[in-house]
């Protein structure tokens, strides 16, 4: 059963476009995730919600915003990609961490973004 | 902050064989290190992971054993399989708390 589902799973936009990557999910997990993998490289956190509380990666550009409108979901908004945004986006979740409990991060399929 | 790093970048093993994958931490903070499995074009999949306060867990096939004085960890695979390889990316995490730290992966092939 999917448990982070992320949507589409392509998205082809031009330079410039503003595009929309949604990321649902059925665990009812605390903290949701935004990562960006480019090509036999590590996830990279973009940004995270815990809850409402958005919490931004010191090095993520301004041009990555992001949306949390209830729980089970999250968006990432692309204002004005460029040719070095193209990669995939992984969304991950997370359980409310807590001291006595593992705090480990669930991954969605991913959206690989191609920007023309 | 935290930077991990891992070792090595690739690495083949014989059908059968073991393997070993090596990381490292910066943070004598970290107190989770979970290992994620990611095949070409899929999702990083959790396939193990340890706490500091053990030294060594095993899953059937899979091992991860933690040396907190040396600020290491490391993934074993036995008995490797065609269907393991993939390429394994190791982190490290502050607990309570949300950001995971990745090692740049390993890209592992067994040969048939």
């Amino acid at each position: 059963d999917a448990m982070v589902i992320q949507n589409p799973r392509y998205q082809v936009t031009q330079f410039g476009k503003p595009v929309t990557l949604s990321c649902s999910q059925t665990l009812n997990h605390n903290v949701m995730y935004w990562y960006q993998q480019k090509s036999s490289q590590a996830p990279k956190l973009l940004f995270h919600y815990y809850d409402k509380d958005f919490n931004n990666e010191a090095d993520t550009p301004d041009n990555f915003q992001s949306r949390r409108p209830n729980t089970s979901f999250c968006f990432l908004d692309i204002r004005s990609p460029g040719l070095g945004d193209a990669a995939m986006y992984l969304c991950a979740t997370s359980r409310e961490p807590g001291v006595s409990r593992t705090d480990t991060q669930y991954f969605g399929p991913g959206t690989r973004l191609t920007v023309l | 902050g935290e930077n991990v790093e891992q070792h090595p970048s690739t690495l083949s093993v014989q059908e059968g064989d073991s393997a070993v994958i090596k990381c490292t931490y910066s943070d004598s903070a970290s107190n989770y290190f979970p290992w994620y499995k990611q095949e070409l074009g899929k999702r990083p999949q959790l396939i193990i992971d340890i706490r500091s306060n053990v030294g060594e867990k095993k899953d059937q096939r899979i091992a991860v054993t933690l040396n907190k004085t040396a600020k290491h960890f490391s993934l074993h695979i036995t008995e490797t399989q065609p269907e393991d390889s993939a390429v394994y990316f190791c982190a490290a995490s502050i607990i309570p708390g949300n950001q995971f730290y990745f090692g740049t992966g390993t890209s592992l092939t067994v040969i048939p």
